[in-house]
């Protein structure tokens, strides 16, 4: 079967650095998503990655593995405001997207 | 970004009833729409693909009589929970293809559904 594993919560501290990861087995690979999502509110889009390597967008890096099907996500910086949800999905060789659950991330003062 | 929009964002019904949830595509033509439930702290679960112009495809499981859905135009697709149960209670999402060269979707705010 198809499965998304990433941790179901995670504590981190303002201003520090925080990486979420995100394993997978699908039936195969189109590209891997990173969504944030608040909570009651639909995700919004952080990264997309499809080939081997790392993607750097402001505090926001994503890497991916093809070989290992890993990926992590990583915020530098932490703000308050990035407490939420944040989803792994995966793109499958029928371009259908097979969600992680989620990772709860809690940061502290 | 393109906007998804939904309605309604709350909605509390009595068992036995039906509930319509409108998505809209507000600046983007969108032939396919996704529709979504969600449990608390639980993964994005895709209930079917909304298809301009033709009948929608339905994930295995899920009840294509109890979830109607309609997709009457090219920014509108509607779900409609039909003869709801408390176990309907949930989080339902839509989403649409951004296009183009990429695969994102866009998402839409949500409808929180409690049936009581």
């Amino acid at each position: 079967g198809q499965n998304i594993d990433q941790p179901t919560e995670m504590t981190a501290t303002e201003g520090a650095i925080v990486q979420i990861n995100c394993t997978y087995q699908t039936s195969g690979f189109n590209g891997l998503f990173w969504y944030q999502q608040h909570a009651g509110e639909a995700p919004t889009f952080l990264s997309y990655n499809v080939l081997d390597g790392l993607e750097e967008k402001g505090r926001f890096s994503s890497f991916l593995s093809r070989s290992k099907g890993y990926s992590y996500l990583l915020l530098k910086e932490l703000q308050m405001k990035d407490s939420a949800s944040y989803l792994c999905a995966v793109l499958d060789s029928n371009y259908q997207l097979i969600w992680g659950a989620g990772t709860k991330l809690i940061i502290k003062p | 970004g393109a906007v998804v929009s939904q309605h309604p964002s709350r909605v509390i019904c009595k068992s036995g009833t039906s509930v319509k949830i409108e998505c809209r595509s507000l600046d983007f033509q969108a032939t396919t729409m996704f529709w979504y439930r969600q449990f608390p702290k639980k993964s994005l679960m895709l209930m079917a693909t909304s298809n301009e112009g033709s009948k929608a495809t339905y994930e295995q499981g899920v009840e294509k009589d109890k979830f109607l859905i309609n997709h009457a135009s090219l920014t509108l697709s509607t779900l409609t929970v039909t003869s709801a149960h408390p176990e309907d209670s949930s989080f339902y999402i839509c989403s649409a293809p951004a296009g183009g060269d990429t695969y994102e979707q866009y998402f839409g705010p949500g409808t929180r559904l409690t049936v009581t």
